[in-house]
């Protein structure tokens, strides 16, 4: 099956520019999350829908990110403006329904994230 | 609240020495617990998972619910085994459940 496909993989911008990050999850997957991985720690999540609809977004910084996924399947994660401590890498995951029992639940499948510099 | 802490930031063994990745979790409820592998250059992915009770590459890992802990053994470590290991948890009752993730380690093996 194909993967979880993001982009643009690199991204160089200066303070109170505004960045937008493209996922588009594996087919049938319900469940997109977006995770901020700063280096050296794990990811965080900041947020996570289910089909169209967002179930948690506790950890977004609301003033200066959103993210949408019209239609319940592509989902754009924006930021502006930017600050310096936004320098990550933004890793969007998909998986099928959670909370349900069964193989598929729970499981995230990553793609390879899109790095953001903020100088 | 949900909270996974790796306590180590780097192990190094030579190659065919054993293994033990440290993790441990804070959780209120019934926990599913997971760990999770990256390889250089390579996506975040899953290596296993404790409901499925496998041995995946070699490694094992038993929920230790007294002690809250979720460790990762290799009995035998490989050169190829070098990566960056992270835990995390995830409740396993409620629909949308938030998948949580500690800070990671480095796995060096050295031939």
């Amino acid at each position: 099956e194909a993967g979880v496909a993001q982009s643009p993989r690199y991204k160089i911008i200066e303070k109170r520019q505004s960045v937008a990050f493209w996922c588009n999850p594996i087919s049938g997957h319900a469940t997109l999350y977006w995770y901020q991985q700063i280096l050296g720690q794990g990811p965080k999540l900041l947020i996570q829908f289910q089909n169209n609809g967002v179930v948690d977004d506790s950890q977004l910084p609301k003033d200066r990110f959103s993210a949408e996924r019209l239609k319940g399947v592509d989902s754009t994660l924006k930021i502006q403006p930017a600050k310096l401590e936004d320098s990550a890498v933004y890793l969007c995951a998909s998986s099928l329904i959670t909370g349900q029992s069964g193989s598929g639940a729970n499981v995230l499948t990553f793609g390879a994230g899109s790095r953001l510099t903020v100088l | 609240a949900q909270r996974v802490t790796q306590p180590e930031k780097l192990l190094s063994v030579f190659k065919g020495a054993p293994v033990e990745l440290k993790c441990n979790y804070s959780y209120s409820g019934s926990p599913e617990l997971f760990w999770y592998v990256q390889y250089s250059r390579q996506r975040l992915q899953l290596l296993l998972r404790h409901i499925s009770r496998e041995s995946i590459k070699g490694f094992t890992a038993d929920l230790n619910k007294g002690e809250t802990s979720f460790h990762l053994k290799k009995p035998f470590a490989q050169e190829e085994d070098s990566a960056m290991y992270y835990c995390a948890l995830s409740p396993t009752t409620g629909a949308n459940s938030k998948l949580t993730f500690g800070k990671g380690i480095t796995l060096s093996v050295r031939p």
